[in-house]
């Protein structure tokens, strides 16, 4: 079975910094992996995905993560955080090429908080 | 093109009551997924369904919960004498095939509270 574990439930960053957010999977075979974004009191919204062609994969607002397997890592980065990516971002994987593929296993979330 | 609809998207329940409720897929996407968000927690998938097939309801309670996708109409998440545990809320995603690189669209969601 597959897992994900997001480190930090809450990060704070100032507006203009680097924002990090941590994901590390568990997976037997090779994993497809996303990070979707949360905005209160809707529905998820896909920032980006790894579906094993480039290992850097950037996705909207200027988002990108990189997967790598050594580490059993898809980190979550933007160059310069703005207000508005305050949210909450959640990381997930699926496992390919089974019956159920599109079948999701979200981790727990991390809450970015964006400060003047 | 419609997202994926989901209705209604606040719903208030007493306890043993039934809850309903239904998700609209995009235009032209065949497979629904179930998944339910607790408080403070992560999405936890629930059930995966094409047209009037359930493919996967591995992560359904075992009572009191059931889901379907008729040939016509939306899909019905039902959740049958609720408790105040059920209270979450229910996001409906779609997507046009079941291959697991394809993006799975999600609706808004539907806040259940179970009074």
């Amino acid at each position: 079975a597959q897992s994900v574990t997001q480190l930090g439930s809450h990060v704070s960053v100032s507006e203009g910094a680097l924002v990090l957010l941590r994901c590390n999977y568990s997976s037997s075979v090779p994993p497809y992996l996303f990070w979707y974004v949360q905005y209160p009191n809707q529905g998820l919204q896909l920032l980006l995905k790894y579906t094993s062609a480039a290992t850097l994969v950037k996705g909207i607002n200027d988002f990108e993560a990189e997967f790598k397997k050594s580490e059993t890592s898809f980190h979550l980065t933007k160059p310069s955080a703005h207000m508005s990516d305050a949210a909450e971002y959640f990381c997930a994987v699926s496992v390919p090429n089974t019956g159920t593929a599109s079948k999701l296993t979200f981790g727990t979330g991390t809450r970015l908080q964006v400060t003047l | 093109n419609a997202g994926v609809m989901q209705n209604p998207r606040h719903l208030v329940r007493r306890r043993g009551q039934e809850a309903r409720l239904r998700c609209s897929p995009m235009k032209g996407h065949s497979h629904v997924y179930w998944y339910r968000q607790l408080p403070e927690e992560g999405l936890k998938f629930m059930v995966y369904l094409q047209k009037e097939n359930i493919i996967d309801e591995s992560g359904m309670p075992k009572e009191r919960f059931s889901a379907e996708f008729p040939k016509e109409g939306p899909s019905i998440l039902r959740i049958q004498q609720v408790v105040r545990g059920d209270s979450a809320a229910y996001f409906c995603a779609s997507s046009p095939e079941a291959a697991s690189g394809n993006t799975i669209y999600f609706g808004e969601g539907s806040w259940l509270t179970v009074v």
